[in-house]
């Protein structure tokens, strides 16, 4: 079945640094990415969706310049957290939607496919 | 604008005890409603869905009834195995039907003891 593999699934690293996270559909190609993050005890919420080609789309709330997203290509989206403090510190996952039987995405009948997810913490 | 709630784990049951985990929603209109399950190092998957008012949603002996009058979706298991060791999330879909609309509950953890 189709894969979405997120790396790196565990990363601790000091408050100022940047660090990135990727996702890549294995075996389909996926125009889509939703970018989550959820706090311990707290709801998966969407920070943002990226776009192959073009730039992404940020809910409400969510900083832009602390979480800059990519998707360069047609299986790969990145999200890279820049200058991490400690209160940054969570589970972020990825998912992407594919057509069913392979076919194109339509509104309301895709399967997502989530990536295992990354926790975060800054120290 | 929508919420999902759900039962606050963990949850530890003994091999073969009957499963519940409740979820309530709040939506506009009429949405979708989804159980994910995540097992350990792998991404989230769909585990059953319903999409109308008492429609059910079934698999893997999982079963959740979409309530409409109860705005729940609680998710039931006669007889549960190590196997469902997971973390379960409750999510819906709004009425516009994009996947970017999909609200998720905090998910619940479930240990399953031999």
């Amino acid at each position: 079945g189709a894969v979405v593999s997120q790396h790196p699934s565990w990363v601790i690293c000091k408050s100022g640094t940047s660090v990135k996270i990727e996702c890549r559909s294995l075996d389909f190609q996926a125009t889509t990415m939703f970018w989550y993050r959820q706090f311990p005890k707290q709801s998966l919420m969407l920070m943002a969706t990226s776009n192959e080609g073009s730039k992404a789309t940020y809910e409400q709330g969510v900083e832009k310049d602390k979480f800059l997203i990519n998707h360069a290509s047609l299986t790969l989206s990145t999200l890279t957290v820049t200058s991490a403090h400690p209160e940054d510190s969570s589970f972020y996952i990825c998912s992407a939607p594919r057509g069913l039987a392979g076919g194109p995405v339509r509104s309301g009948a895709n399967v997502l496919t989530f990536g295992a997810g990354s926790r975060l913490t800054v120290l | 604008g929508d919420s999902v709630t759900q039962m606050e784990g963990p949850v530890t049951l003994s091999e073969e005890a009957f499963l519940t985990i409740n979820c309530t929603y709040t939506a506009t209109g009429y949405p979708s409603l989804f159980w994910y399950v995540q097992y350990p190092g792998e991404g989230l998957q769909l585990l059953l869905k319903a999409t109308k008012a008492d429609d059910k949603g079934s698999n893997k002996g999982f079963e959740a009834t979409y309530r409409k009058e109860t705005t729940s979706f609680h998710l039931e298991k006669g007889s549960v195995q190590v196997s469902d060791s997971a973390v379960y999330f409750c999510a819906l879909r709004g009425f516009s039907g994009s996947a970017r609309q999909l609200t998720f509950g905090s998910g619940t953890q479930l240990t399953v003891l031999p």
